[in-house]
């Protein structure tokens, strides 16, 4: 069983749509919680972290995390097709500084 | 520009030819690190470097060569590539003075795509 595992999608969804991807995890050590947004032919760019549980606003995006249920969520609100890319969770328990990242889900915001 | 520059970005090489690919960051960080990226596995580390002359290994270092001479360049080097390396590679630069319950964000390059025939 990988440590995070993340739905692949594809997601597809109209533009203006609230979408909701999500990570599941089974190390209760991790204690930051990542949202990185990767393009196509692009590397990763960090999109939004959390450390332990909670939740984190910024802009369209908001990122929840529930240790109790090793559950995380990134919501978009009035989704854009500028929106369209893979989303990676990662996670980490600091120190060391490795991340442990998931699979990524692939999303298309249709215009 | 604040970046992370990889080279080359794309190669195709055969079984047991020596490759190196090179990484380098402007951003004066101490942490640098390579990751490959394969369908359905997600990014998984391959070495990391706290500093200059300081490495270790990350979750699957197998095949794998690294060095950290300057600050700024982290080369990965592959002595003999097999095909199970063909991957997607990127790597990742960020500073390691850390807050209390803050995160570091890792900057990452635009990645290199290998094929090992």
């Amino acid at each position: 069983q990988k440590e995070v595992e993340q739905d692949p999608g594809p997601l597809s969804v109209p533009e203006g749509a609230i979408v909701s991807l999500n990570c599941t995890y089974s190390n209760s050590a991790f204690q930051y919680f990542m949202w990185y947004r990767q393009y196509s032919r692009k590397g990763p760019e960090l999109l939004m972290y959390t450390y332990s549980s909670g939740n984190k606003e910024d802009g369209r995006f908001t990122a929840q995390v529930d240790k109790s249920s090793k559950y995380i969520s990134l919501f978009i609100r009035d989704s854009q097709p500028s929106d369209s890319a893979t989303y990676l969770c990662a996670m980490s328990a600091g120190g060391r500084r490795a991340l442990t990242f998931g699979s990524g889900t692939r999303l298309q915001v249709q215009p | 520009e604040a970046q992370v520059t990889q080279n080359p970005r794309y190669l195709i090489t055969v079984t047991g030819k020596k490759l190196t690919v090179t990484c380098s960051q402007n951003m004066n960080h101490e942490y640098m690190s390579w990751y490959r990226q394969d369908p359905g596995l997600g990014l998984r580390q391959i070495y990391y470097s706290m500093n200059v002359e300081v490495t270790d290994k990350g979750d699957v270092p197998e095949g794998y060569k690294v060095s950290r001479k300057e600050k700024r360049n982290f080369p990965l080097i592959l002595e003999s590539p097999s095909p199970n390396q063909t991957s997607l590679y990127f790597c990742a630069s960020s500073l390691t003075r850390t807050k209390i319950n803050s995160y570091n964000e890792q900057f990452f390059g635009p990645g290199t795509r290998l094929t090992v025939l």
